[in-house]
């Protein structure tokens, strides 16, 4: 069945460091791609999406392009800032009606 | 404009119990689907309601069960419950008019 794999965590960054969380898929037909995010304590929020090959979806300084002949999805940020510390989950839907997420990877940004 | 909103917030249940969780979707919203997230791990797929029946259901065990109302409201019940029963349960309602999922804050259900 389809699936997402994305980096274990914690990744832990000084604040303005550069930020790669690899996503890779495995589906079988053509599916959309989401990044979502998760405060503590909170739901998850969708923080960017993609839905056909070489997309870029962008949101709040993140980025990540729907890479079909790599089948990834990675989420960039150029610089981050202690408040981007949550949780993010990489997710795919496919032509059913559910979302399949990743483990998720927790982000820690140091002052 | 309000958004999905669950209850309760957290709960604790004893073994064999019975529990039922809420879910009010997102105004203008009349789907609702229901993901099960364990500690540590991302959310799995329970089931999805639709026009008040169940739509598409995840790899769980009869013991999760729904209903959705005329409303768009639902709820999730869970018979028998089991220590591998706790775990964060998140409720995601949308429309079927734009894509779009808005997740709720989670109902955090341990079993002792």
């Amino acid at each position: 069945g389809d699936s997402v794999t994305q980096m274990e965590g914690p990744v832990t960054l000084s604040e303005e460091a550069f930020l790669t969380i690899n996503c890779t898929y495995t589906a079988t037909g053509y599916p959309s791609l989401f990044w979502y995010v998760q405060y503590p304590g909170e739901g998850l929020q969708l923080l960017l999406k993609a839905t056909k090959a070489d997309d870029k979806g962008s949101n709040k300084g993140f980025e990540a392009t729907y890479r079909k002949e790599t089948t990834s999805f990675h989420l960039e940020k150029g610089s981050v800032q202690v408040s981007d510390s949550a949780v993010y989950f990489c997710a795919l839907s496919d032509s059913s009606y559910k979302l399949i997420f990743g483990s998720g990877t927790r982000l820690l940004v140091r002052p | 404009d309000a958004g999905v909103t669950q209850s309760p917030t957290h709960l604790i249940k004893t073994r064999g119990q019975q529990v039922t969780l809420r879910c009010s979707p997102k105004s203008g919203h009349d789907t609702v689907s229901w993901y099960q997230q364990a500690l540590g791990q991302g959310p799995q797929f329970i089931f999805q309601y639709y026009e008040e029946e169940e739509r598409q259901r995840g790899n769980f065990p009869d013991r999760f069960s729904g209903h959705q109302f005329p409303n768009y409201s639902s709820e999730l019940n869970v018979n028998a419950l089991l220590l591998g029963d706790s775990a964060l349960y998140l409720c995601a309602s949308s429309s079927r008019r734009a894509w779009g999922y808005t997740f709720g804050s989670g109902t955090r259900l341990t079993v002792v």
